[in-house]
């Protein structure tokens, strides 16, 4: 069974604060990537990577980085946290994309900014 | 790029009966159409999908259609239970590209 672990549910962090957000997956995927979820907005792409050491921006990449130092793990970086930060952030994993491949998600951290 | 709409994006349904949810893409290059549950708290789950060289595809309570032409799919539950209350999302992923998610269905059942 896919695992895609997030290490923090909850999160409450000053406006400023830097915050990290942690993800691993234990089924050696190539792909992984981080989403935020916005009621109404459905799923929206912050970062995606293909390969360690690896990143590309998704649609709304201002204010985050990444870092993916090892396979398994996929880190999504605020540098100065903002109030319009708080959402809730997904991370997501899969194999090299061929047609048909889904992805499998995390349980998701609920990151407060005040 | 990709776009995908979907509609309702509530539904409330009486148990027992079916619920439908479309959706629609712009990428004719789209070739693969998952569903997503996602129930209050929990990560979401793929419940089940279809390619773009199939018509339509059952899993039990569960189906989803595809019409290339008119580049929409739909998500068909019969027999609604309470347990199936939740969000359900749609996406499309165009050849080798990331998905494209939809906002979301707000699915409620009730007794």
């Amino acid at each position: 069974d896919v695992k895609v672990t997030q290490s923090s549910r909850y999160l409450v962090k000053r406006t400023g604060e830097k915050v990290f957000l942690e993800c691993v997956q234990d089924m050696d995927h190539e792909n992984m990537f981080w989403y935020r979820q916005d009621p109404g907005l459905g799923l929206r792409l912050i970062y995606f990577s293909y390969d360690v050491k690896m990143k590309e921006k998704g649609d709304i990449p201002e204010g985050y980085s990444v870092s993916r130092e090892k396979k398994e793990r996929f880190s999504l970086i605020l540098e100065s946290a903002s109030t319009n930060q708080t959402s809730m952030y997904l991370c997501a994993s899969s194999f090299t994309p061929v047609s048909g491949n889904t992805i499998y998600f995390g349980e998701g951290s609920w990151l407060t900014v005040v | 790029g990709e776009n995908v709409e979907q509609h309702p994006s509530t539904l409330s349904v009486q148990e027992g009966d079916s619920a439908v949810i479309k959706c629609t893409y712009s990428d004719s290059a789209s070739n693969y159409f998952p569903w997503y549950k996602q129930e209050l708290g929990k990560r979401p789950q793929l419940i089940i999908d279809i390619r773009s060289n199939v018509g339509e595809k059952k899993d039990q309570r569960i189906a989803v259609t595809l019409n290339k032409t008119a580049k929409h799919f739909s998500l068909h539950i019969t027999e609604t239970q309470p347990e199936d209350s939740a969000v359900y999302f749609c996406a499309a992923r165009p050849g080798g590209q990331n998905f494209v998610f939809g906002p979301g269905t707000r699915l409620s059942v009730l007794p």
